[in-house]
């Protein structure tokens, strides 16, 4: 089985970054995505890496993939209060692109 | 058009009642699945079909019964829950089952057991 860990909470004001980090163990996967959950909804997918991949922008959204420590992160330039929500990044692996393994979530605040 | 629908976003229904979800997309994904979410959860996986054929039962109860009646829906048919089945319940397609190829979720169900 594969464990993908995530901080709990993260707080931060208006317009600052935030930097949300994943952690997991097994290094045989190929993508890795960030998907963000609003209150009673479904999950909205962000984006994605593959795992050859150092780093990925995309507008205020930047995505760091450090294979070596299995280490992943979102960060949220200037962050909004409608940002705020459930990040969950997740796992897939050559050969079972439908198993997805997620990340434990880990829950935004924007405060003003 | 990256989008996923599902009805009833909402359902309450007793132990001895039969109801149905459903979820429909039209991108063409000949992949689909069935996730369970519980609070403060990460999704679990369920089933997948793939090109209107079961290609993955996660060990889920007989009261749970999915059908792929073509390949835009996917249904799922619930027959004598528990309470403990309470949870949202979310639809996800993909181009297919090769790799890379990203999943996109619905807005769910939210489902109260009674």
């Amino acid at each position: 089985g594969e464990d993908v860990e995530q901080s709990l909470f993260l707080s931060v004001r208006e317009g600052d970054s935030s930097v949300i980090n994943c952690t997991y163990t097994d290094s045989s996967s190929t993508y890795l995505y960030w998907y963000k959950q609003e209150p009673g909804a479904g999950l909205q997918l962000l984006t994605y890496i593959f795992s050859n991949m150092d780093m990925k922008q995309d507008q205020r959204l930047t995505v760091l993939l450090n294979k070596k420590d299995k280490h992943l992160s979102l960060r949220i330039a200037d962050t909004q209060t409608g940002d705020s929500a459930i990040y969950f990044c997740a796992e897939s692996f050559t050969g079972t692109a439908s198993k997805l393994t997620f990340g434990t979530g880990t829950r935004l605040q924007v405060t003003l | 058009d990256t989008e996923v629908t599902q009805t009833p976003k909402h359902l309450v229904m007793g132990m001895t009642n039969k109801k149905s979800l459903k979820c429909e997309q039209h991108m063409g994904h000949r992949a689909m699945y069935w996730y369970k979410q519980k609070a403060k959860k990460p999704p679990e996986l369920m089933f997948v079909y793939s090109y209107e054929k079961l290609s993955i039962n996660e060990s889920v109860p007989s009261r749970f019964s999915p059908e792929c009646p073509n390949s835009s829906l996917l249904n799922l048919h619930l027959h004598a829950l528990q309470p403990e089945d309470s949870a949202l319940y979310l639809c996800a397609s993909s181009q297919d089952l090769a790799g890379g190829n990203t999943q996109y979720f619905g807005p769910g169900t939210r489902l109260l057991v009674l």
